[in-house]
């Protein structure tokens, strides 16, 4: 199947520094990506759609200015988390589909944000 | 408001035996439905789709079936391996004005013992 690869796979970082998360489709373009949270023993909630050469879509409740998502290209999406704070130590995923249905989206392994 | 649950957080099987993951959803405008099966500190990965207009479909080892008159999604495995543990989700596709959008499920727990 088609691979989306996400870096970094764990990232520790201090209270008010920015992390970047990049979300990459190896063997397909992705035109449109999607980025969500996850907390311990939870499910998987969207936060943004991210599109190719436009403006993301922020889910309601999502700090767009807090968690800026950039689309540069048809393989890479990235998600910067601004100013973090400990409330921010999650788990992030990024998906990407490779048809027009998101029955064929394929999704990276994760980026495990710890701030300290 | 419209959401897509799991009726147990745990599910603990022998080694061999079948398992039954469900799943109920409340939105009827939904045009797939998914499982995920997730491991530790990793991402989901595609087990089996189905469309709303099927009642079932089978896969390597794994079934789905769909009620919608119930609105109820389940998964079924067969001969449960100690590599199936992790968690499931079952998520629904909708497309939406901003696209197609997967909605996420509160996820079940497996654990296979042997």
């Amino acid at each position: 199947g088609a691979v989306v690869s996400q870096h970094p796979s764990r990232v520790i970082c201090k209270s008010g520094t920015s992390v970047k998360i990049e979300c990459r489709s190896l063997d397909f373009q992705a035109t449109t990506m999607f980025w969500y949270r996850q907390f311990p023993k939870k499910s998987l909630m969207l936060m943004a759609t991210s599109n190719e050469g436009s403006k993301a879509t922020y889910e309601q409740g999502v700090e767009k200015d807090k968690f800026l998502i950039n689309h540069a290209s048809l393989t890479l999406s990235t998600l910067t988390v601004t100013s973090a704070h400990p409330e921010d130590s999650s788990f992030y995923i990024c998906s990407a589909p490779t048809g027009t249905s998101n029955t064929e989206a394929f999704f990276g392994q994760g980026t495990r944000l710890t701030v300290v | 408001g419209e959401s897509v649950g799991l009726h147990l957080p745990t599910l603990s099987v022998q080694e061999g035996d079948n398992s039954i993951i469900n799943c109920a959803y409340s939105n009827s405008a939904s045009d797939y439905f998914i499982w995920y099966k997730q491991e530790s500190g990793k991402g989901p990965q595609f087990i089996i789709d189905i469309r709303s207009n099927m009642d079932k479909r089978q896969g390597q080892r794994v079934t789905v079936l769909l009620n919608k008159t119930v609105k109820h999604l389940s998964l079924q495995i067969a001969a449960t391996q100690p590599g199936d543990s992790a968690v499931y989700f079952c998520a629904e596709n909708r497309v939406t004005g901003g696209g197609n959008k997967l909605t996420f499920g509160t996820g079940t727990q497996l654990k296979v013992e042997l």
